[in-house]
């Protein structure tokens, strides 16, 4: 059975802090590792998907790393905004199936 | 950028009933898409993996005769809760990738909250 655990479960911070969730995955027959946004009410948004062992994917304020022979990613979040406030859903792929599976989530809170 | 519009966003019923969900992709074609079901603080859970112009894959533990998925057109997939009752109230929501992009990104619906009376 294919298992995706990201930690924390939830997390509250202050507007400004710096913050970092983790996601942990089976480190064999990796395919891709996928980190998207959800925000209430809306639909998950994708952040970024990454293939390679030592990826380092940026996109605002927002980077992620991949270690694939360890099995996890981190996502890290530089002064977050109260617009940040979301769950960060990560989610693997393995070469030997076609579905992806996702990780519970880390509910991010940011205080203003 | 792409655009997966689910419908309906909620929906209650009354126990017996059938419930259609749609998932339409608005600006791209989706040889394949996704239902997913989520528990109050659990993961999305895959369902099925719809395919178009042929039968749905179904994960192990989903009734097919339960969850009735019809993915007819490169646009359009549909799950049908038939026959629903209080278990079967959760969170749906279903995932489309575009079959042209090389990349793995999953476009999403908005979700349908199931209530089942």
């Amino acid at each position: 059975i294919l298992n995706v655990e990201q930690s924390p479960q939830s997390l509250h911070v202050q507007e400004g802090d710096s913050t970092n969730f983790t996601c942990s995955f089976p480190s064999s027959n990796f395919y891709a590792l996928h980190w998207y946004r959800w925000e209430t009410a809306k639909s998950p948004e994708a952040l970024f998907v990454m293939t390679l062992n030592g990826d380092e994917k940026k996109k605002g304020r927002i980077s992620a790393t991949l270690n694939t022979k360890e099995g996890y990613s981190y996502l890290y979040i530089k002064g977050s905004q109260p617009e940040d406030s979301a769950t960060y859903l990560c989610a693997f792929r393995n070469t030997g199936g076609f579905k992806t599976i996702f990780g519970a989530g880390t509910r991010l809170f940011v205080k203003a | 950028g792409a655009v997966v519009s689910q419908h309906p966003s909620w929906v209650i019923c009354k126990s017996g009933t059938s419930v259609k969900i749609e998932c339409r992709s608005l600006d791209f074609q989706a040889t394949t898409m996704f239902w997913y079901r989520q528990f109050p603080k659990q993961s999305l859970m895959l369902m099925a993996t719809s395919n178009e112009g042929s039968k749905a894959t179904y994960e192990q533990g989903v009734e097919k005769d339960k969850f009735l998925i019809n993915h007819a057109s490169l646009t359009l997939s549909t799950l049908t809760v038939t026959s629903a009752h209080p278990e079967d109230s959760s969170f749906y929501i279903c995932s489309a990738r575009d079959y042209r992009a090389t990349n793995e990104k999953l476009f999403f619906g908005s979700g349908t909250q199931l209530s089942v009376l």
